[in-house]
């Protein structure tokens, strides 16, 4: 069974730096097709992507935050980072996980999501 | 204001219809990159509805379906129920962007 849990800080103040964790199971990103993505929603808004990382450790980012993320893996631990700096309260929104397999970019597994608050 | 345009919501009764359209352009649809949907209900995590513009995962009612033409693509909903009610959102790739793209997202309302 594949699962993915994303874990962090609650509240953030403007211009410090987020790092959120997705550890994962049921897979491994040392195996040839895998992905790992992260994507975030602010409240009542829509999904938006923001870094990919695959398992031959190519990584990918989203073009309007591309200066201000880093995304990396430790396979050993089945875990991927991302970090994001100069948060600002326009960040805050529920931030996910999710895997993508062999072969497709569809993320087929999700995390539960973990809600970052931006404010001082 | 997203990549791939959605109509902000769709509605229908118990039993019809509905199909919600992802109009993209030639970097990311029309390039033929794979178009992915999502049913999001609320308060949880998105989950996996249609893979690779047609194919429905394991436990994926064959009530929803996807299609792609050129630019665009469409998810239908036959046979609407209550428990349909959520948002969708459609994903692709955008070879301009050099990463994936997701739709403004649809609310489905059941009348």
């Amino acid at each position: 069974q594949v699962t993915l849990k994303e874990s962090g800080p609650a509240l953030v103040k403007p211009t410090q730096t987020l790092t959120l964790t997705c550890t994962f199971s049921g897979f491994s990103l040392s195996t040839s097709g895998m992905r790992v993505s992260w994507i975030r929603q602010p409240p009542g808004k829509a999904l938006e992507w923001l870094a990919r990382i695959d398992w031959d450790d190519d990584k990918f980012y989203s073009t309007s935050l591309k200066t201000r993320l880093t995304i990396s893996k430790d396979t050993s631990k089945n875990q991927v980072v991302l970090t994001m700096t100069n948060m600002d309260p326009v960040d805050t929104a529920t931030y996910y996980c999710a895997r993508s397999g062999q072969g497709t970019l569809g993320m087929d597994v999700w995390g539960q999501g973990t809600t970052v608050t931006v404010s001082s | 204001q997203s990549v791939l345009t959605q109509p902000p919501s769709v509605s229908g009764a118990p039993g019809q219809r509905v199909t919600i359209s992802c109009t993209g352009s030639s970097s990311n649809i029309g390039a033929g990159y794979d178009v992915h949907w999502y049913q999001q209900l609320p308060g949880t995590a998105p989950k996996l509805l249609i893979s690779g513009n047609s194919n429905r995962p394991s436990g994926v009612p064959d009530r929803f379906s996807g299609s792609k033409s050129g630019t665009s693509a469409s998810l239908a909903i036959t046979g609407l129920q209550a428990e349909d009610e959520a948002d969708y959102y459609c994903q692709s790739y955008d070879s301009s962007l050099s990463g994936s793209v997701f739709g403004g997202g649809t609310k489905l309302t059941v009348l």
